[in-house]
């Protein structure tokens, strides 16, 4: 079955470092997303995806974050300047269609800690 | 922002018996409804769905109800069993943002007890 795959599962980090998570989405999938969850809170929306560039983005998304689709595979979530409230477990969703009846798939997730 | 809300933080069921989760929203624009899955250390995991235009859907042990006069939600898991147990998120989405965000609950850890 396909699924969503995200790399790396753990990434530590020092404060003011830039890191990168990577996310492989499901093949024929058109929609991506990024979503965190702060240990203990909610799951949060940060970034929705399509055609090559964003169609949503929350407040948390500030310009400290970027994602990028560099290739028909990989979809990235770069955050320049990492600040400690970063640490989180980030998490990459796709969808094969816009409509909103449709469902998302979630990635396993990465654990940032941003020391 | 607490446009979805699961209250009861946790809840613990005997083997067997059912098990009910309950999800209330308070955006009127929501128009479709999720239930996630979710294992320590692991992403959420899609269980199953229900439009607005409907007012229950069924898959296998999984029955989500909705009643959106009083906007709630419920997800009944009959018969429960220990693998059952994890947290279980409620996400809604608005159809006319165009975007497919879903908003999440807090979450409600399931416990089933053999």
């Amino acid at each position: 079955e396909p699924e969503v795959t995200q790399t790396p599962s753990h990434q530590v980090t020092q404060m003011g470092q830039e890191v990168i998570l990577r996310c492989v989405p499901i093949s024929n999938h058109l929609y991506f997303y990024w979503y965190r969850q702060i240990l203990g809170q909610k799951v949060e929306f940060l970034v929705s995806f399509y055609n090559n560039e964003i169609s949503e983005k929350s407040e948390i998304f500030d310009d400290q974050f970027s994602v990028e689709r560099p290739d028909g595979s990989n979809f990235t979530l770069k955050i320049r300047s990492t600040k400690l409230e970063d640490s989180a477990m980030y998490f990459c969703a796709s969808q094969l269609a816009g409509a909103f009846s449709d469902t998302q798939y979630f990635g396993p997730g990465t654990r940032l800690t941003v020391l | 922002d607490q446009q979805v809300k699961q209250n009861s933080p946790s809840l613990s069921v005997q083997e067997g018996r059912i098990s009910i989760l309950n999800c209330d929203y308070t955006n009127s624009m929501f128009d479709y409804f999720l239930w996630y899955k979710k294992y320590p250390a692991e992403g959420p995991t899609f269980l199953i769905s229900i439009s607005s235009i409907k007012d229950k859907n069924e898959d296998g042990r999984f029955t989500v109800f909705l009643n959106k006069s009083a906007k709630h939600l419920s997800l009944h898991i009959v018969p429960s069993q220990p693998g059952d147990s994890a947290v279980y998120f409620c996400a809604a989405s608005d159809g006319s943002s165009n975007t497919g965000k879903l908003i999440f609950g807090q979450g409600t850890t399931l416990q089933v007890k053999p």
